[in-house]
């Protein structure tokens, strides 16, 4: 089945400086890739819809300054947060759909990034 | 808008228990209904789903029917094992978008 990767899986970064996740869809192409944040014992919250070659759609509340996400090509989507604080410690996870598929078809998971900001 | 509600957890049985865990959902149009498990430390796996009404979803013992009338995705296992502990996600995608709404997740712990 198709594989959705990120790198990397766990990182431990001082406060104020800034984070690069990336999410690669291994044997497919992703027009479209999501990222979610997870916080402990919670479900998975939505923060964006990334778009190869365009820009990223945010949900509401998330800071687009702050979650700045590159969509540039059709396997690879990064997602950059920038002068990373505690309140930033979290799990995020990316997910890929297939292009071509339809809507309907299914999203793939990445296995996520926990961040832990000091 | 559109949402998921499914039982609150942790859920606790017994190996070779029956499992059931409630799902319900709020959306216009059709949407496509989904179970996600996630083991400690991991990303989300699709489990299985279901894509319009009366559609049985099933995998690795569990299974789930879309049910309209009840806008219901119940999840349900005949006899659960230790490696069935996990998070277990409901979640719904509707007609015309790429979005998927998820539920709060239900904790399942089985025990030897």
């Amino acid at each position: 089945g198709a594989v959705v990767s990120q790198h990397p899986s766990w990182v431990i970064c001082k406060s104020g400086t800034s984070v690069k996740i990336e999410c690669r869809s291994l044997d497919f192409q992703a027009t479209t890739m999501f990222w979610y944040r997870q916080f402990p014992k919670q479900s998975l919250m939505l923060m964006a819809t990334s778009n190869e070659g365009s820009k990223a759609t945010y949900e509401q509340g998330v800071e687009k300054d702050k979650f700045l996400i590159n969509h540039a090509s059709l396997t690879l989507s990064t997602l950059t947060v920038t002068s990373a604080h505690p309140e930033d410690s979290s799990f995020y996870i990316c997910s890929a759909r297939e292009t071509g598929t339809g809507e309907q078809e299914t999203q793939y998971f990445g296995p996520g990034t926990r961040l832990l900001v000091l | 808008g559109d949402s998921v509600t499914q039982m609150e957890g942790p859920v606790t049985l017994s190996e070779e228990a029956f499992l059931t865990i409630n799902c319900t959902y709020t959306a216009t149009g059709y949407p496509s209904l989904f179970w996600y498990v996630q083991y400690p430390g991991e990303g989300l796996q699709l489990l299985l789903k279901a894509t319009k009404a009366d559609d049985k979803g099933s995998n690795k013992g569990f299974e789930a029917t879309y049910r309209k009338e009840t806008t219901s995705f119940h999840l349900e296992k005949g006899s659960v094992q230790v490696s069935d502990s996990a998070v277990y996600f409901c979640a719904l995608r509707n007609t015309g978008g790429f979005k998927t709404i998820f539920g709060a997740g239900t904790r399942l712990f089985v025990k030897a």
